[in-house]
């Protein structure tokens, strides 16, 4: 089944303690990016990847680290989460920027 | 990236009703113009989608229609049902850019 696979479902984790969520796809898409969705403020852009090892900011990076070594991986990482990086964490690909996404079921992370 | 405005923010219908929400944006290259059905507890998928070279598009009980002149694009679902109850999101494609997504809009079909 096409899909892409998001790790963990759920985290709660303390200020300062770094983690990374895991993202998977088998659908050999180009593109990939992370997504934060906060109530009021819809989906708002993270970080994205053209292709391996190709990787820029989106609308709020601050805080957040990529890397994309190989094209079905893309993990965000979270050096020093702080609590405003409470929110629900979506990863999607997709063939390239005029398609459309597929996303992961979601990552809803609590920073205390 | 490029804002779209997305309304209404929430929208009941009784059951078999129509359902229109509607998206305007500013720049007058964006190409591209999905929307997106969120069910509770899971992540936003692609509905439907219209490129710029047509005005309208249609799959079964949802319809996409798309205004370039003024700038806006709308999702329509008739005979609406209560699985048809989720938030919905636009987005679109600036030139050059990434997707840009709408605030969302939860509908509420009652029985």
């Amino acid at each position: 089944e096409a899909q892409v696979t998001q790790n963990p479902r759920y985290l709660i984790t303390v200020t300062g303690k770094k983690l990374t969520v895991t993202c998977s796809q088998n659908m050999n898409h180009e593109y990939m990016s992370w997504y934060r969705q906060d109530p009021g403020l819809g989906l708002r852009q993270i970080y994205y990847s053209m292709n391996v090892e190709v990787t820029d900011k989106g609308d709020v990076p601050e805080g957040y680290k990529v890397s994309r070594k190989e094209k079905r991986n893309f993990p965000l990482i979270l050096e020093s989460p702080s609590p405003n990086q409470t929110s629900l964490y979506f990863c999607a690909s997709s063939f390239g920027l005029g398609f459309g996404y597929t996303f992961g079921s979601g990552t809803r992370l609590t920073v205390v | 990236g490029e804002n779209v405005e997305q309304h209404p923010s929430t929208l009941s219908v009784q059951e078999g009703d129509s359902a229109v929400i509607k998206c305007t944006y500013s720049d007058s290259a964006s190409n591209y113009f999905p929307w997106y059905k969120q069910e509770l507890g899971k992540g936003p998928q692609l509905i439907i989608d219209i490129r710029s070279n047509v005005g309208e598009k249609k799959d079964q009980r949802i319809a996409v229609t798309l205004n370039k002149t003024a700038k806006h694009f709308s999702l329509h679902i008739t005979e609406t049902q209560p699985e048809d109850s989720a938030v919905y999101f636009c987005a679109h494609k600036p030139a050059g850019n990434m997707l840009t997504f709408g605030g969302g809009t939860r509908l509420m079909v009652k029985p």
